[in-house]
């Protein structure tokens, strides 16, 4: 069965410094790898996915998270942060399933930039 | 409108009454989902709907009941809640049919359920 584990559940940093959201995986077969961003009051919003290629995926607002496959992780990095990348961040992850697309989610990181 | 619009964003409901969500999407996708989401723990996949029809039913009790009348439209009738069900119930949709493990979900704001 496939897991997904975000081990932060609060990540607090001050503005303009640098974060990383850390995520593992378990599973016995290839997987892709995404993750979802959540602003407060609003849906779930894709912000980068791995499917293959290179491991070094880039997505929206300056995010970018790299598949260290020998890890089996996919940590969420951001050079500088603002007060708007504040918000719940979701790693995810998804495996060919009979008749449905099961994406499997992490339980969150509450990332909380203080100015 | 864009996107996939959910209504009520609020509802408060008693465990004897009967309520209704209602999700719908503007792009054109082919499959729509109900996931629940509460509180420190995973979201939940509740319901998928693929071109209108329901290809899962992930062990959901029977007092949830979802309904798919077309391939924008998706409900999600109420019946004899328990407070346990209060969380919040997000609707996707994709374009890429279900079984494909590639594809973006497009998920609504959410109704945010009380039960009391």
């Amino acid at each position: 069965a496939q897991s997904v584990t975000q081990l932060d559940s609060q990540v607090p940093v001050f503005e303009e410094a640098p974060v990383e959201l850390r995520c593992n995986y378990s599973s016995s077969v290839s997987v892709y790898l995404f993750w979802y961003v959540q602003y407060p009051n609003q849906g779930l919003q894709l912000l980068l996915k791995y499917l293959s290629g290179s491991t070094l995926v880039k997505g929206i607002n300056g995010f970018e998270a790299e598949f260290n496959k020998s890890q089996t992780s996919f940590h969420l990095r951001k050079p500088s942060v603002h007060i708007s990348d504040t918000a719940e961040y979701f790693c995810a992850v998804s495996r060919y399933g009979g008749a449905t697309n099961k994406l499997i989610f992490g339980t969150g990181t509450l990332l909380a930039v203080q100015p | 409108e864009t996107g996939v619009t959910q209504t009520p964003r609020h509802l408060v409901m008693g465990m004897t009454n009967k309520k209704s969500l209602k999700c719908e999407q503007h792009l054109g996708h082919n499959a729509m989902y109900w996931y629940k989401q509460s509180a420190k723990k995973p979201l939940e996949l509740m319901f998928v709907y693929s071109l209108e029809e329901r290809v899962e039913n992930n062990s959901v009790p029977s007092r949830f009941s979802p309904e798919c009348p077309n391939s924008s439209h998706l409900f999600l009738h109420l019946h004899t809640l328990q407070p346990e069900d209060s969380a919040l119930y997000l609707c996707a949709s994709s374009q890429d049919l279900p079984g494909s493990p590639t594809g973006e979900l497009f998920f609504g704001e959410g109704s945010r359920l009380t039960v009391l």
